[in-house]
């Protein structure tokens, strides 16, 4: 079975700095993919960003960016410049590419809470 | 905003008593989702649907069932409500694309005292 890791159950940062959340996942897969959700106070889950295991460049929206790691199984998401805005509970995903009755079941892991000081 | 509904928002009540969540789009997707959320698990799979009358079990299905009778609308169903059950449940669509991204509502928070 896939499992997902996030071993940072909190983490904090400056405004306008640079924070990484860390994300680790096992599987015996080679097609899948893997995502970063935010969730604010509001409690809606927002995709922050997707990488496929095939492509290795490292996906990029903006100011969040990811290093893709697959061999060692590692899926870090970087915020540059941070915000307050981006102040939420941030998850870390895995899908494995199956298609027909399997298609899309998300593995979650823990989540990371991050906070943003003024 | 992809169009999901959930209802109730919230809803508090007793342990023994059946509970019904509905969860409602209107994008047509063919796959839909049940997630709980509980701290420090993230969010789990309780059962999904790939498409009308067709579901299957997720990761923690014991003590729900779920119904689909038409495309639009998705229903978890806790027959018996147990304390442990108390939690944020989320619904998702998808289109089923490669890269298709999962859609979530905005949540239940579901209170069984």
């Amino acid at each position: 079975a896939q499992t997902v890791t996030q071993s940072q159950p909190e983490m904090s940062v400056q405004e306008a700095e640079t924070v990484t959340l860390s994300c680790t996942y096992d599987t015996s897969e080679s097609d899948y993919y893997l995502f970063w959700y935010k969730q604010p106070p509001s409690r809606q889950m927002i995709l922050v960003i997707r990488q496929e295991a095939y492509k290795q460049q490292n996906a990029t929206e903006n100011r969040f960016s990811v290093n893709f790691q697959k061999a060692a199984k590692s899926f870090s998401l970087k915020i540059s410049d941070s915000q307050l805005g981006d102040a939420a509970m941030y998850f870390c995903a895995y899908r494995v590419n199956a298609g027909g009755t399997s298609y899309g079941k998300l593995t979650f892991g823990q989540g990371t809470i991050l906070t943003v000081h003024p | 905003d992809a169009g999901i509904t959930q209802s109730p928002r919230h809803k508090v009540t007793e342990t023994g008593t059946p509970v019904t969540l509905r969860c409602h789009q209107t994008e047509n997707h063919r796959y839909m989702y049940w997630y709980r959320q509980d701290p420090g698990h993230g969010l789990r799979l309780i059962h999904y649907s790939y498409g009308v009358k067709d579901t299957d079990k997720g990761e923690v299905s014991d003590g729900y069932s779920v119904s689909r009778s038409k495309t639009e609308d998705f229903l978890l169903t806790l027959e018996s409500a147990t304390s442990s059950q108390t939690s944020v449940y989320f619904c998702a669509i998808s289109d089923g694309g490669r890269a298709g991204e999962q859609f979530f509502g905005p949540g239940t928070r579901l209170t069984v005292l």
